[in-house]
């Protein structure tokens, strides 16, 4: 099935510093999607990118889809405390499939 | 409208038991998906089910099974419980349409003693 990698696993940054994690797959995916999940918490859903080479935003987030649709990534611009969580991307198993597969997971801790 | 609402939240079962976890969609939302969140292995998909019927299935042993009633709701069972089974469940609802979001429940927390 559709396997997406994650990384880095862990990011530690200090409050007001960039983030970025990274998503890639082997193969061409129709869309990505992203969601957090904060501590004690479930995953929530962020974003969904679907066209070549999109960037959407929200606020501090920046997400990208690459052009070839092999890869994404979300950066967060000065972050802060309420950032804390992991986040992952998730991909649709191929043409047809209802199987969404995620990433490990970007664990992102804010020292304040 | 209400989420994805899970029970029960926590259980603790003894190896060789069963258990049977339950899983109500947002409503309209006709299809559900379990997912189990080891630290190890992250969030791994069981299955995913659409007007009563199993669409996907994940590489996970038959003792992990499931249904969906025509309501949508969900449930999935596990037989013959192993210590490995210990995880987070989360149930998953969403509109069912190819690249649909998923909205997550609070998911229910199994220990395996």
């Amino acid at each position: 099935g559709q396997q997406v990698m994650q990384i880095p696993q862990y990011q530690h940054v200090q409050e007001g510093e960039d983030f970025t994690t990274y998503c890639n797959s082997s193969t061409t995916l129709s869309n990505i999607q992203w969601y957090k999940q904060r501590p004690g918490g479930h995953p929530v859903f962020l974003i969904q990118l679907v066209k070549s080479g999109e960037v959407k935003k929200q606020k501090r987030l920046t997400f990208q889809f690459g052009e070839a649709k092999k890869n994404s990534s979300l950066h967060i611009t000065a972050t802060q405390t309420t950032d804390v969580g992991t986040y992952f991307c998730a991909a649709y198993s191929g043409a047809g499939s209802y199987q969404l597969t995620f990433g490990k997971g970007t664990k992102l801790s804010v020292i304040p | 409208k209400a989420g994805v609402t899970q029970t029960p939240r926590y259980l603790i079962k003894t190896r060789g038991q069963q258990v049977t976890l339950s899983c109500s969609p947002i409503s309209g939302h006709r299809s559900v998906s379990w997912y189990q969140q080891t630290p190890g292995q992250g969030l791994q998909f069981l299955f995913e089910y659409f007007s009563e019927t199993q669409r996907n299935k994940g590489n996970f042993p038959g003792r992990f099974s499931g249904r969906q009633f025509s309501n949508s709701r969900s449930e999935m069972n596990v037989s013959t419980l192993e210590l490995g089974d210990s995880a987070l469940y989360l149930c998953a609802s969403s509109e069912g349409q190819g690249g649909s979001p998923l909205h997550f429940g609070n998911g229910t927390r199994l220990t395996v003693t």
